[in-house]
């Protein structure tokens, strides 16, 4: 089956840097990526997605790439705050077989003042 | 509120016993998903619905858990004779087959089994 690996587990930046995190997936029939956003106690948040047909997305500060050769994508956030401090997770998956959703282990973001 | 609802969003329960979890997906999703996560984890598939009709469940799922959908609307996730290492959030996600299939989570189950 999908595994997908997130690096790094833990991130710490200041406020107005950009934070990166990374993953890898090894299902090559994998062809939707999501992200979430999950706060402390509260549930996962999806904050962007992407598809094999593309490379890359953005949303204001948030973006996503996909190399899918390399079978690994990537969530860049710009100019952080506070309040992006969360666990993020990216997902795998295979749309039309079900597309139940293969996650990574998360990211501990923190934005410091 | 119109998103996913989990019903009860705590639950402790003594070794043993058996616990009912409910979850009542967006109107008009016909997928509807259970994942378990445990602390400092991702989320974990656990089974899921298309409509009333359980299409694929994990090897996670072991005999002692059942789910159901019984009219294609909300969910029930059964956990018999439960364990200390059932004890983790479980989480449902709904979603429409062909428009995207975002899933989207509600606020999840907390089970703590003594």
């Amino acid at each position: 089956g999908e595994n997908v690996e997130q690096h790094p587990s833990t991130l710490s930046v200041q406020e107005g840097d950009s934070a990166v995190i990374k993953c890898t997936y090894s299902d090559s029939a994998s062809n939707y990526f999501p992200w979430y956003k999950q706060e402390l106690g509260k549930r996962p948040q999806l904050i962007i997605d992407i598809r094999s047909n593309v490379g890359e997305k953005k949303d204001q500060r948030i973006a996503v790439t996909l190399n899918k050769t390399a079978k690994h994508f990537s969530l860049h956030i710009t100019e952080t705050q506070p309040e992006d401090s969360a666990v993020y997770f990216c997902a795998a998956s295979i749309t039309g077989g079900g597309n139940k959703l293969t996650f990574g282990t998360g990211t501990q973001l923190k934005v410091e003042l | 509120d119109t998103g996913v609802s989990q019903d009860p969003r705590h639950k402790i329960t003594k070794r043993g016993q058996n616990v009912t979890f409910r979850c009542d997906p967006i109107s008009e999703h016909n997928r509807l998903y259970w994942y378990r996560q445990t602390l400092g984890q991702g989320p974990e598939f656990l089974t899921y619905f298309q409509n009333e009709a359980q299409l694929e469940k994990s090897r996670l799922l072991s005999d002692r858990f059942s789910a159901e959908r019984p009219k294609g609307s909300f969910s029930t996730l059964e956990i018999q004779r439960t364990e200390q290492g059932d004890s983790a959030m479980y989480l449902c996600a709904s979603s429409f087959q062909g428009s995207g299939e975002t899933q989207y989570f509600g606020p999840g189950t907390r089970l703590l089994v003594l």
